[in-house]
């Protein structure tokens, strides 16, 4: 595996399921994040993690829950989401801020 | 606050140039970077620039201007698979920590 992967790809929940987002990066970068990208919005960071420590929670709702055990891996968990979290959402690594390289993504429907 | 404008598409003819406009009002900024991304495919990394002027790859340039905070994506040769949108995205410095912010993009329609 090289770059960023992510699991799921696809993923269709219900408004009462827990689900968890995983990505990993093969890239040795020591910063990750998750992004998320609805239709004709831009795309909002919701959280950045740099050496496994949480430097941003861009006033994300509580129902995502990132966590991040080592550099590599970083896991947004899913709890009693709303209709409108349906998007696509990306991870991304870098090693400095300006260069990201991005995950596949997971297109999420919340039902 | 922090802002980016860019327009929300552009279309221009196969082998032709055509040049995308990214204007900013920021705080902290230190570089403008621009991403492409297919449908259907995550965004991918095309340049940066950190100091005013012109940085050539290939068939793809970005300008910056920071006394204008102004920047463009020039791309020569049009070629079919570059229909794609593009993002600016604005690198800040704010308490130390670094950030990006993402323009809305704009998509680019190929006609042959």
């Amino acid at each position: 595996e090289t770059g960023v992967t992510q699991t799921p790809r696809h993923l269709v929940m219900g408004m009462t399921n827990k689900k968890s987002l995983k990505c990993e990066q093969h890239l040795g970068h020591n910063a990750m994040y998750w992004y998320k990208q609805s239709a004709k919005k831009p795309l909002e960071l919701m959280f950045v993690y740099n050496f496994k420590e949480q430097t941003e929670n861009n006033s994300v709702p509580s129902r995502f829950s990132p966590e991040c055990p080592n550099s590599s891996h970083l896991f947004l968990h899913l709890h009693t989401l709303q209709p409108e979290d349906s998007a696509l959402y990306l991870c991304a690594s870098s090693q400095d801020t300006r260069d990201q390289f991005f995950g596949p993504g997971t297109r999420l429907t919340v039902l | 606050g922090q802002s980016l404008e860019q327009p929300s598409e552009v279309t221009a003819v196969e082998g032709a140039i055509v040049q995308i406009n990214c204007t900013y009002q920021t705080s902290g900024f230190y570089g403008l970077s621009w991403y492409q991304q297919h449908d259907g495919g995550a965004p991918t990394f095309l340049s940066y620039n950190g100091l005013d002027g012109l940085e050539e790859t290939g068939r793809f340039s970005s300008f910056l201007s920071r006394s204008d905070s102004y920047g463009y994506l020039l791309l020569q040769e049009l070629q079919m698979k570059d229909s794609a949108s593009y993002f600016c995205a604005v690198n800040i410095r704010m308490n130390r920590d670094d950030k990006i912010i993402f323009g809305k993009g704009t998509r680019l329609h190929i006609l042959p």
